[in-house]
């Protein structure tokens, strides 16, 4: 089946260290997007790539960092200068820029 | 003005009843609208397109005023299983955001 995948599900992250998050899709999307949702809160953009090995900064990059050197992948690091990384990440995909987004599943990333 | 408004809601409404949410948007060049469902602690998922003349799915209709810069989304005969929060979300020439737009959301409650 064609999608978008996010892993893991749930992550837990130690104070000072850097995690990666996963983002896959099979359904041949040039567009893919990182958004961070706070809880109550709306989308907020983080990175977007329109074309492999292009990437653009969105409203909060500050403390992430992106990769996009496959048209399917396009993973997500939170560094340690993030300080509040708490939260709900989305990644989605679209095909062109007058198609739906897809998303997947997210990542609910905890700091312990 | 914002890029986009959307009442936060929430609007409580009982069984059966109809309900209209409106989303205003401030890019008049913005060339494609979707309405988007997320359950609680979930991705959002399509809900449907909106198109220039309007469309219908079911109990769902969609409406596009590009003159007063607002797409609609009227929901008949609700269900406990509409409960939910509605994001509206265009698409704007150029813009920074990947030309995609998110609105905050409205919560929507149905009650027995």
């Amino acid at each position: 089946d064609g999608g978008i995948t996010q892993s893991p599900k749930y992550l837990f992250r130690k104070e000072g260290q850097n995690v990666t998050l996963s983002c896959e899709q099979n359904l041949n999307h040039d567009a893919m997007y990182w958004y961070r949702q706070d809880p109550g809160q709306g989308l907020r953009l983080i990175y977007y790539s329109q074309i492999v090995n292009d990437f653009q900064k969105g409203d909060i990059a500050e403390g992430y960092s992106v990769s996009r050197e496959k048209k399917e992948s396009f993973p997500l690091t939170v560094t340690s200068a993030q300080k509040n990384p708490t939260a709900f990440y989305l990644c989605a995909s679209r095909l062109t820029q007058n198609t739906e987004a897809f998303f997947g599943q997210g990542t609910r990333l905890t700091v312990v | 003005r914002k890029e986009v408004e959307q009442d936060p809601g929430p609007f409580n409404v009982p069984e059966g009843a109809t309900v209209a949410f409106n989303c205003t948007y401030s890019n008049s060049a913005s060339q494609s609208f979707f309405w988007y469902r997320q359950d609680c602690r979930k991705e959002p998922k399509l809900l449907m397109s909106v198109y220039s003349s309007g469309n219908e799915d079911g109990r769902f209709t969609a409406q596009l005023n590009r003159a007063s810069q607002y797409i609609s989304l009227l929901i008949r005969d609700s269900k406990l299983s509409d409960s939910a929060t509605y994001l509206c979300v265009f698409s704007p020439y150029g813009g920074s955001q990947g030309n995609l737009i998110f609105g905050k959301g409205t919560k929507l409650s149905v009650k027995p």
